[in-house]
């Protein structure tokens, strides 16, 4: 099986500018979930979602969004960036909420 | 006071050496993931589990509930192993994955 894909891996932007994040997860896995790594945080928990629903949101601004298709893929994206968005984010897929979670390769995104 | 805490921050090893990654939680816990992240970002999931131990070729991970501690251990560590571990429970009140800070594990040749 393929594993999760994310794309773009790398992308830089401007502050103010919006971006969407794609994420295609293991075939047959309903569940999505994203994160947000950077230095001094760690690996924050974004959002998830199972069944195009979302079924949890962590503590983050409402510049951050998400969504899910029938396929199961998910996107999200951020609005009015800033400087301190810039971060590793990383899904994961599982076959249903709190199965054991795979990860993609991640987005690596830098806000000038 | 972080709900999930490891120990050590960074561990620095020889070839061959016994190595022992701790990660305690404050939280109640479905189950406990130890992953796996090397340099350029990737993360692997190592072990999910819930209770008792599970052995994945040289490394052994242990969970005990009543304590609120799991141990990941590496047996005869190669450079190889040099990674980053990182302890998350599936816990608190949405029931999604909370992550300890991460152990920065180097093995030495």
């Amino acid at each position: 099986k393929a594993g999760v894909t994310q794309t773009p891996r790398y992308l830089i932007k401007t502050r103010g500018q919006q971006v969407t994040l794609s994420c295609s997860p293991i075939s047959g896995h309903r569940s999505v979930s994203w994160y947000q790594q950077t230095p001094g945080q760690g690996l924050q928990f974004l959002f998830e979602y199972f069944s195009e629903t979302q079924r949890n949101k962590g503590n983050f601004p409402g510049r951050f969004s998400g969504r899910q298709f029938s396929n199961s893929r998910s996107e999200m994206n951020v609005s009015t960036l800033e400087l301190g968005d810039s971060a590793l984010y990383l899904c994961a897929s599982t076959l249903r909420p709190s199965y054991e979670q795979y990860f993609g390769p991640g987005t690596r995104l830098t806000v000038t | 006071k972080n709900e999930v805490e490891q120990s050590p921050q960074n561990l620095t090893a020889q070839e061959g050496e016994f190595i022992t990654i701790n990660c305690s939680y404050s939280v109640g816990i479905s189950a406990l993931h130890w992953l796996q992240q090397h340099p350029g970002g990737g993360i692997v999931s190592l072990f999910m589990l819930s209770s008792g131990k599970k052995k994945h070729g040289r490394l052994i991970a242990t969970i005990n509930i009543q304590e609120k501690h799991s141990s990941l251990h590496i047996t005869a560590s190669h450079p190889r192993d040099s990674a980053v571990y990182i302890c998350a429970v599936y816990g608190g009140s949405q029931g999604n994955l909370i992550f300890g800070k991460g152990t920065k594990l180097s093995v030495k040749p």
